[in-house]
Formats: C-alpha cells, structure tokens, sequence
C-alpha cells in the first residue's frame, strides 16, 4: 500500500469539541493539500504545504482551523471548538510538488460528522 | 476571480451511447485543466490532464481538450460502460504570482445503465 492514507476513516463528535484529522502522503511526495467536500458541493481547497512550509492560508475557512506538517512527511488538520457546518469529508491528496502541473494523489477521505 | 462550471448531474446513459460532459472555467493566466474521477466506494483519481491551450488530455477512451478561445475542458467519451458510473470532477490549477490557485467542480455523477 504505497498510496495516501487518512485517520481515521470516520469521526463523530460533538459540537465544541476539538478534532485531529491525520494524513500519511506517499512517500517522496514534496506536496501536500487539505480539502473538503461537503455533501452535494464540489472540493474546497483549504491548504497547500510545500515540504514543511504551507506559503497560502487563506483557503481555512476561519482561524478555528490550523493544519502542520513535520518531517515533510506527515500532516495534522485541527479543527478546534467543532460546528455543525464543519461536517464534511476532508480529503487530503499528495504531490512531487510543481504545483501548477501537479498530478494530486488523493487519500480516502475522513467523514467528519459534528452532532 | 477563478472558478470552474460543470453541468449538473446526474446524467444517465445507456451502454454504449456517446458521452459529455461540459466543463467552463474562468482564470486570471494559464491554467493547467484536469478531469479527476471517483468510482463509488474509492477516492479520487486523476482521468487526465492538460497543461496548456490546444492540449487534448486522454486516457480509457476519454478525452478532453483545453480551449483557450471558449476557456472550455469538455469531458467526452464515445462509447460509455457501466463501469464509468461515477462522479467526475473538473478541476484548474494555477500558479502565478498571487500564489497556488485549485478550484474544483462541483462534480458530475454518471450513471450507465446495461
């Protein structure tokens, strides 16, 4: 299995609370990106890091959204004090890094359901 | 700004009859257009990609050309199978000065009937 790896595959909790959504990229992969697909709605980009460095945050949807990567490797997206609006897949895809030409590798996706 | 349009869904087609599936955007430069796929039950994966105008882009018997002049990346197939049911996703790529743009479509999902 050398493809992106997400966990865990479905998340339930409850409003308010805080969220870690994890994501493994392919190895040698220099690329990574966050998204979110909510349900009848198209991807959403949210982050992009380049190694270690995530040059554009603009597409968090507010400051209750924070994603780090070290080692250049593995990615966290926290989502903290959760609502219900955050429901949603968060996919997360892998890249050799160039990225106005890069072919993304996606994750399968975290289902993430905010009661 | 950057978007991009895709006809809504869900489109259903008999076996072997002739597919598209429409696909405009709007960018500031050059964009580089891809066609992703999601079969059911799996995760996204690219179907074919073009980086620049006049490019066709193809793979399993779809094909797609980047159209400068009508700034389309139509989505064509001339004899679909049941196994292309699945929700097919257009997506522009763009770096430039102002940073990494993605926009993804909406999505289109397909079912083929036997």
């Amino acid at each position: 299995g050398a493809g992106v790896s997400q966990s865990p595959s479905n998340k339930v909790t409850e409003k308010g609370k805080d969220v870690e959504l994890r994501c493994d990229p392919i190895s040698g992969h220099t690329a990574l990106y966050w998204y979110r697909q909510s349900l009848g709605q198209g991807l959403e980009f949210l982050i992009y890091f380049q190694g270690n460095s995530a040059p554009d945050k603009s597409g968090l949807p507010s400051d209750r959204f924070s994603a780090e990567r070290t080692g250049g490797s593995v990615s966290t997206l926290t989502i903290q004090r959760t609502q219900q609006e955050d429901s949603a897949v968060y996919l997360c895809a892998s890249g050799w890094g160039a990225p106005g030409t890069d072919t993304q590798y996606f994750g399968p996706g975290t289902r993430l359901t905010v009661l | 700004g950057n978007s991009v349009t895709q006809m809504e869904g869900p489109v259903t087609l008999s076996e072997e009859a002739f597919l598209t599936i429409n696909c405009t955007y709007t960018a500031t430069g050059y964009p580089s257009l891809f066609w992703y796929v999601q079969y059911p039950g799996e995760g996204l994966q690219l179907l074919l990609k073009a980086t620049k105008a006049d490019d066709k882009g193809s793979n399993k018997g779809f094909e797609a050309t980047y159209r400068k002049e009508t700034t389309s990346f139509h989505l064509e197939k001339g004899s679909v199978q049941v196994s292309d049911s699945a929700v097919y996703f257009c997506a522009l790529f763009e770096l430039n000065t102002g940073g990494f743009k993605t926009i993804f479509g909406a999505g289109t999902r397909l079912f083929v009937k036997a």
